[in-house]
């Protein structure tokens, strides 16, 4: 039972590049979640997932794109990568998107935009 | 959602116990109090939830008052490995799991 999982783990990208970060979970949780952290910062909210087949923009959705591809995976797009993207992105999921449902973190993935 | 507000840092020694407070004035009659912990370079852990009076269990407690307009985070005992950042979360419940993490509190043990 690996939990929440996150591919890569680092990044680097030159500014204009493109990459897709991936995130999957293995605990049948219907809601899932990507949140950046920046230095000294809290984590915000960029996209969720409450359910297979819907997706809502959070705190921060500009400059990203989702895909909830399935009940397991639910990916983070940057079309083109800017320097202020440069951060440390968690992955999350919980079982019905309730606040009283514990979310669960993945390892995070760092990166950098040059 | 309701704003919280806690003390940027903390320091403590081990075997103390630790008390942190937060501060959510215009918490929600739905809304429920959480707690998440984050070690660096690892994702956030759920520490405790309650919505009123006090909630206990293997890690933590967590003191509510009857007006909810605070709450306490109380560690026993702490040790190095409780150094680590603690966000105190305050959510209604059915708002499809939409938490707004804080600063948060950075808390240092010290041998």
């Amino acid at each position: 039972n690996a939990g929440v999982t996150q591919t890569p783990k680092f990044q680097v990208l030159k500014t204009g590049q493109s990459m897709t970060l991936q995130c999957a979970q293995d605990m049948n949780h219907n809601s899932m979640y990507w949140y950046r952290q920046d230095p000294g910062m809290g984590l915000r909210l960029i996209y969720y997932s409450a359910s297979e087949g819907t997706t809502d923009k959070g705190e921060v959705p500009n400059g990203y794109n989702v895909s909830r591809l399935n009940k397991r995976e639910f990916s983070l797009r940057l079309e083109s990568a800017a320097p202020s993207q440069t951060s440390v992105y968690f992955c999350a999921s919980s079982e019905f998107g309730r606040v009283t449902d514990t979310q669960y973190f993945g390892p995070g993935t760092r990166l950098t935009v040059l | 959602l309701a704003k919280t507000t806690q003390p940027i840092s903390m320091d403590s020694y081990e075997g103390q116990e630790v008390n942190i407070t937060c501060s959510h004035n215009n918490i929600a009659t739905n809304d429920y109090i959480t707690w998440y912990q984050q070690f660096p370079s690892q994702g956030p852990r759920f520490i405790i939830q309650g919505y009123k009076t006090k909630v206990t269990n293997e890690v933590a407690s967590l003191f509510i008052p009857a007006d909810r307009k605070s709450s306490t985070l109380s560690l026993p005992r702490v040790s190095l490995s409780d150094t680590a950042v603690y966000y105190c979360l305050v959510g209604l419940y059915n708002q499809g799991g939409k938490l707004i993490f804080g600063q948060g509190t950075e808390l240092s043990v010290k041998p």
